[in-house]
């Protein structure tokens, strides 16, 4: 399997601008996780979805994050407008019903918000 | 609630030595636990996890984990450290309950040559 992919690998943005990142699971995955990776903070939990549709949306910092997942196959984490504090590698994970399954991350993509 | 601490920013060892990285866990039932890796730019490997039964667990490029109930712990093992080694190491546990993992703050490993 090709594993989780995320595009773009790197980002480098305005303040101001629309930034979208992408996701495509691994087949077959019915779980689907965002997080967030910062020095300060470490890894966060933004969000995760359940057979494409949100579960839990406690960790999204604030109303300019949003994220869906239209189909089994792809999800987009869309920030407007971005601020550089958003500065950050966001991951992508997926996995089968949870639990005792392994949770298995995409290679992540580097956002600098300039 | 769920977390996971490791106690230690960094560890550094000469290749050859052991390597130990800790991780303690609070959870309210028994944990599902993980290790992760993540080498400079990369995302996160999956190395190992417990889930149930034997307390040692062995998983990838020759590490193993040992799950201690009584002192709440699971730290990660190799008996001979390579320079390749060198990575960021996280623990990360779920209560069965709960669908998320909660990461620690992760260990530096440095294997000097």
């Amino acid at each position: 399997d090709a594993g989780v992919i995320q595009s773009p690998r790197h980002e480098v943005t305005e303040m101001g601008q629309e930034v979208t990142l992408r996701c495509k699971p691994i087949s077959g995955h019915d779980y689907l996780f965002w997080y967030r990776q910062t020095m300060m903070r470490g890894l966060e939990l933004l969000i995760y979805f359940n057979n494409n549709v949100p579960i839990d949306d406690s960790g999204m910092p604030e109303d300019r994050f949003s994220a869906k997942m239209p189909n089994a196959s792809f999800s987009t984490l869309k920030i407007q407008p971005s601020e550089p504090r958003d500065s950050a590698v966001y991951f992508c994970a997926s996995s089968l019903q949870t639990g005792r399954n392994t949770i298995y991350f995409g290679e992540g993509s580097w956002l600098t918000v300039v | 609630a769920q977390s996971v601490a490791q106690p230690e920013d960094q560890v550094n060892v000469a290749e050859g030595n052991p390597l130990t990285v800790k991780c303690t866990y609070s959870v309210s039932g028994n944990p599902y636990l993980f290790w992760y890796v993540q080498y400079p730019n990369r995302g996160l490997q999956f190395l190992l996890k417990y889930i149930t039964g034997d307390n040692l667990v062995k998983g990838s490029y020759g590490f193993e984990a040992e799950f201690n109930k009584s002192q709440t712990s699971f730290h990660l093992k190799k008996p001979s450290a390579l320079v390749s080694d060198s990575a960021l190491y996280f623990c990360a546990v779920r209560d069965p309950g709960d669908y998320k993992l909660s990461f620690g703050a992760g260990t530096t490993v440095t294997v000097r040559a």
